[in-house]
């Protein structure tokens, strides 16, 4: 099984802060990483599919990179709206969450 | 719409038997893998199982192997989750998904509402 591994597992920041989540796999996962959001009480939203495309009406200020078995995602300009909890997934065999990084407010 | 709609909550006691539904609109239901993801009671995101409605290709995440049965019916586009005997730490809220990408094993776009289930004696 892949295990997926992120940090930090909780982040506090204030609206405008630049914030980044690393997400670390335990094998290549070549380009099959996505991120989602979940809110308090609602289903997780897919952000970003294949390490760095944003689906659509994802706002620009999310972005992901990385490569191999290292990934990051990173939210520019942090937003009230983007206070939650941000899980990476691998999907190069099965599917594997990571724990979970909670964004709260600082 | 191209939506998931899931059954209602459950409270059941241990040892019971559930089975849970979801429904698939707005798209063709057999092209697309359809899954289940577990969330405990404040924990995070667990990958349950899959199936592929076109052929019934099914798999399981080990951790849930033997536990659960995943089936689908092409008929009325609803796939299920079925348990023949709960346990207290089945006690979860679970989702159905979407891979976002037809005929292949892709991220999960598409979300059930989420179907709360309650296991207690």
């Amino acid at each position: 099984d892949i295990q997926m591994t992120q940090s930090p597992s909780t982040l506090s920041a204030s609206v405008g802060d630049r914030v980044t989540i690393t997400c670390r796999a335990s094998q290549t996962i070549r380009t099959w990483l996505a991120w989602y959001q979940q809110k308090p009480g609602k289903a997780p939203k897919l952000l970003i599919n294949k390490i760095s495309t944003l689906e659509g009406g994802v706002p620009s200020r999310f972005s992901g990179s990385g490569s191999g078995t290292e990934f990051t995602l990173t939210i520019n300009s942090l937003q009230p709206d983007d206070f939650a909890t941000y899980y990476c997934q691998q999907y190069s065999s099965m599917w594997t969450f990571g724990q979970g990084t909670k964004v709260e407010i600082k | 719409e191209v939506q998931l709609v899931q059954s209602g909550a459950e409270v059941k006691k241990p040892g019971e038997s559930l089975k849970m539904s979801c429904k698939a609109s707005g798209y063709m239901f057999p092209n697309y893998w359809i899954g289940w993801v577990r969330q405990m009671p404040g924990k995070g995101l667990e990958w349950m199982g899959i199936i592929y409605p076109g052929d019934s290709d099914t798999r399981y995440s080990p951790s849930f192997q033997g536990h659960v049965t995943i089936s689908a019916d092409r008929s009325i586009s609803t796939a299920y989750l079925h348990w023949s005997s709960l346990q207290a730490s089945d006690t979860a809220m679970f989702y159905c998904v979407r891979s976002r990408v037809p005929n292949f094993p892709d991220a999960f776009d598409l979300w059930g509402q989420g179907t709360l289930v309650t296991v207690s004696s």
